[in-house]
């Protein structure tokens, strides 16, 4: 069955630094989002991606994040200058359709996982 | 507005009696509702889904919600636990392209 996949499962990374979060969506579906949960709380919406631009983001998704679809597989969360705070389980999603299209949302696969610590 | 609230933040069971979770969701437009089981250390997965459709929704390993607008909730069932489902257990309302999640209820089977 295909799956989402994230890479790396763990990053370590200084405070101040750039990361970037790594997915491959399964591989026809057209809208892609980005989630993070921090240690003990809820699962937090952070941006979803259609026709590479972004289609909706949330507040958390400020001017330190972006995202991009740099070729036909991969699709990536790049944050600028890393603070303590980011430090999360982030997750990427993958839909073949946006919800809101008549019969409903479609069903959102999600990837395992990366662990971000900032130290 | 947008949200969802999971009633109980821990709920106990013991091995071979039914479960229940609870959600209720408040919604601006029709939305999809969806439930989402993540075991330790693992990613989310996709329990069961509701799309306008038949209000009683059968899902994987058992597990079954029930639509109500009347009551706007979507409560997760199963007749029977296994050891194997204790988990975080997740409600997710999406009335647009977005998806809001609840803050998880941690289920404990006792055996």
């Amino acid at each position: 069955e295909p799956e989402v996949t994230q890479t790396p499962s763990h990053q370590v990374t200084q405070m101040g630094q750039e990361v970037i979060l790594r997915c491959v969506p399964i591989s026809n579906h057209l809208y892609f989002y980005w989630y993070r949960q921090i240690l003990g709380q809820k699962v937090e919406f952070l941006v979803s991606f259609y026709n590479n631009e972004i289609s909706e983001k949330s507040e958390i998704f400020d001017d330190q994040f972006s995202v991009e679809r740099p070729d036909g597989s991969n699709f990536t969360l790049k944050i600028r200058s890393t603070k303590l705070e980011d430090s999360a389980m982030y997750f990427c999603a993958s839909t073949r359709r946006a919800s809101g299209i008549k019969g409903g949302t479609d069903t959102q696969y999600f990837g395992p996982g990366t662990r971000l610590t900032v130290l | 507005a947008q949200s969802v609230t999971q009633l109980d933040s821990h709920v106990s069971v013991s091995e071979g009696t039914p479960v229940l979770l609870r959600c209720n969701y408040s919604s601006s437009y029709s939305p999809s509702l969806f439930w989402y089981v993540q075991h330790p250390n693992k990613g989310l997965q996709l329990l069961l889904k509701y799309t306008s459709a038949a209000t009683l929704v059968k899902g994987i390993n058992g597990f079954e919600a029930e639509f109500k607008k009347s009551e706007t909730s979507f409560h997760l069932t199963k007749p029977s636990a296994h050891m194997s489902d204790a988990a975080e257990y997740f409600c997710v309302v999406s009335p647009r392209n977005q998806f809001y999640f609840g803050t998880g209820t941690s289920l404990t089977v006792i055996p």
